[in-house]
């Protein structure tokens, strides 16, 4: 398997623009989660899937974003309208469920101008 | 709730000496426990997991036991070496139902030749 994939690798994109983040989990794998890391604030949980339904998103900053996974193979992340404060690297993770441990991609590292 | 706390860094140490990264944690039942790095620039790898009391995680010199008396899930090294410079976070997955990876802050470790 090729791992968790994520793309764009690089966005950058100006106030006020719509962002949307893709994230390809490991086939078979059944949780899902995005992370956003920053500085100052480090490694943060944003919204946590199982089954494709959302479980918790209790770390979505507001309601500019918003996560979906219309199936078990792709999920969304999407910044709309898009804030210089929301500049920093987006982690999606996958993995088996309970006890297992999560599979990192790459990550998008966003700047907003 | 479920939490992970690790030592603040960064921890700064020459080529060959002994590495200690402490980290304690909170969670009900028996969870796994982990170990991810990250190297600049790149996403969080998995270095090493244990999934019950007792075991011993290892992995590229590392180690960590779990010490389900202590609560405790701290990351080893006999001899650090220049390459191992990056992030450390210690993490654990609980084996509740609907089950989220928590993160500790990370540890930056500094080795200087």
């Amino acid at each position: 398997d090729a791992g968790v994939i994520q793309s764009p690798r690089h966005e950058v994109t100006e106030m006020g623009q719509e962002v949307t983040l893709r994230c390809k989990p490991i086939s078979g794998h059944n949780s899902l989660f995005w992370y956003r890391q920053t500085m100052m604030r480090g490694l943060e949980l944003l919204i946590y899937f199982n089954n494709n339904v959302p479980i918790d998103d209790s770390g979505m900053p507001e309601d500019r974003f918003s996560a979906k996974m219309p199936n078990a193979s792709f999920s969304t992340l999407k910044i709309q309208p898009s804030e210089p404060r929301d500049s920093a690297v987006y982690f999606c993770a996958s993995s088996l469920g309970a006890k297992t441990e999560a599979f990192f991609g790459q990550g998008t590292r966003l700047t907003v101008v | 709730g479920n939490s992970v706390t690790q030592m603040e860094g960064p921890v700064t140490l020459s080529e060959e000496a002994f590495l200690t990264i402490n980290c304690t944690y909170t969670a009900t039942g028996y969870p796994s426990l982990f170990w991810y790095v990250q190297y600049p620039g790149e996403g969080l790898q998995l270095l090493l997991k244990a999934t019950k009391a007792d075991d011993k995680g290892s992995n590229k010199g590392f180690e960590a036991t779990y010490r389900k008396e202590t609560t405790s899930f701290h990351l080893e090294k006999g001899s650090v070496q220049v390459s191992d410079s990056a992030v450390y976070f210690c993490a654990l997955s609980s084996d509740s139902g609907y089950s989220t990876l928590t993160f500790g802050k990370g540890t930056m470790l500094l080795v200087s030749p």
